[in-house]
């Protein structure tokens, strides 16, 4: 079945880098996403990763993945007071839209 | 191109009235979506269109809920006589329905409350 779990909190110091993390319960995910969502706004996409990958990196942001584990993190380094957001993970398995998590509130604290 | 649009940003009603959401997808994408969320929770799929065709509708979540797309281009989102319960963001999303990867392009979305 199709289930996505995140921690619901996380704070962090300006400067510092975030890891936020994610699981999954269906192997047959194609790919996996990363959005944030600022208050009052929509989803906003960030970054995904390809389930053959293991790594990938754009700027401040690294995803790694573990696909045996099925487990997804994202890590943004020298965290800013812009960061503060809500961040979700969310699978695509095929023929089906997009599972999102219940997303990770990011309080950056300058 | 400025994206995917959505009207209105809020919408307060009273219970029992109908409320109709518009989504305009960005302009070259034949894959829209309706996901709802509220508070503390990831987006919930609804419904989804392929051009001008609805291909999943059975999460809708009750008959008062519908949705169409009837020229392939805008869509529409309509509750009818709406509950407390209702109240939630209402987001849109759209892709290219060419692509494996299923990257959604979202809308800031219409904030219902059902009073």
């Amino acid at each position: 079945g199709e289930d996505v779990e995140q921690s619901l909190f996380l704070s962090v110091r300006e400067g510092d880098s975030s890891v936020i993390n994610c699981t999954y319960t269906d192997s047959s995910s194609t790919y996996l996403y990363w959005y944030k969502q600022e208050p009052g706004a929509g989803l906003q996409l960030l970054t995904y990763i390809f389930s053959n990958m293991d790594m990938k990196q754009d700027q401040r942001l690294t995803v790694l993945l573990n696909k045996k584990d099925k487990h997804l993190s994202l890590r943004i380094a020298d965290t800013q007071t812009g960061d503060s957001a809500i961040y979700f993970c969310a699978e695509s398995i095929p023929k089906t839209p997009l599972v999102f998590g219940k997303g990770t509130r990011l309080s950056v604290i300058a | 191109d400025t994206g995917v649009s959505q009207d209105p940003r809020h919408k307060i009603t009273k219970r029992g009235q109908n409320v109709t959401f518009r989504c305009d997808p960005i302009s070259e994408h034949n894959r829209l979506y309706w996901y709802r969320q509220t508070l503390g929770q990831g987006p919930e799929f609804l419904t989804y269109f392929q051009n001008e065709a609805q291909l999943e509708k059975s999460r809708l979540l009750s008959d008062r809920f519908s949705a169409e797309r009837p020229k392939g281009s805008f869509s529409t989102l309509e509750i009818q006589r709406t509950e407390q319960g209702d109240s939630a963001m209402y987001l849109c999303a759209s892709r290219k329905g060419t692509e494996l990867n299923e990257k959604l392009f979202f809308g800031s979305g219409t904030q219902l409350s059902v009073l």
